[in-house]
């Protein structure tokens, strides 16, 4: 069965600066989705990033980009330019590419701004 | 605007009450998901409505029962809840393609006394 590891509750970074959360991730799959979800205090989830398995280039979405190593199961979310309003809670999930469509979610990481 | 909305917002109910969250999308999707997000803790998908047939029942007690009527709605209902059953429901929705996202509404929190 497949796990979503994220070993950081809790992280703190100076607005303006940068930032990396980690996620791992265990598969035996080779074709599958990775996405990094943000609930903020209105409890909405929101999806910040996906990252396609047989993509080799890390995805980016304006100041959010990924780091992908595939052979290690890595899949971390890098935040440059952090600004009051990334302060949420950051979610790594997992999605197979079969029949199988349910999401894998990790436990989440708390990401706090300081001004 | 989140596409999927979910009422109600909070909710405090008895251990011998019955209840009903409610949840509806629309975005057109075909898939409609429960999740369970205790503090702490991942998200526990709870159940998993495709086409309005349920396909998923991930091991949940028959106090929680689930109701599609049709694509764009679904239902939670409650019955005999336990206090650690306290938690914050979550409503989702997706296409079924593979790798599309799931929308999520803003769940209900919900509080057994």
């Amino acid at each position: 069965a497949q796990t979503v590891t994220q070993s950081q509750p809790e992280m703190s970074v100076q607005e303006a600066e940068t930032v990396t959360l980690s996620c791992t991730y265990d598969t035996s799959e080779s074709d599958y989705y990775l996405f990094w979800y943000k609930q903020p205090p209105s409890r909405q989830m929101i999806l910040v990033i996906r990252q396609e398995a047989y993509k080799q280039q890390n995805a980016t979405e304006n100041r959010f980009s990924v780091n992908f190593q595939k052979a290690a199961k890595s899949f971390s979310l890098k935040i440059s330019d952090s600004q009051l309003g990334d302060a949420a809670m950051y979610f790594c999930a997992y999605r197979s590419a079969g029949s199988n469509y349910q999401l894998i979610w990790g436990a989440g990481t708390k990401l706090i701004i300081k001004p | 605007e989140t596409g999927v909305t979910q009422t109600p917002r909070h909710l405090v109910m008895g251990m011998t009450n019955k209840k009903s969250l409610k949840c509806e999308q629309h975005l057109g999707h075909n898939a409609m998901y429960w999740y369970k997000q205790s503090a702490k803790k991942p998200l526990e998908l709870m159940f998993v409505y495709n086409f309005k047939e349920q396909t998923e029942n991930n091991s949940v007690p028959s106090r929680f029962s689930p109701e599609c009527p049709n694509s764009s709605h679904l239902f939670l209902h409650l019955h005999t809840l336990q206090p650690e059953d306290s938690a914050l429901y979550l409503c989702a929705s997706s296409q079924e393609t593979l790798g599309t996202e799931a929308f999520f509404g803003q769940g209900t929190r919900l509080t057994v006394v």
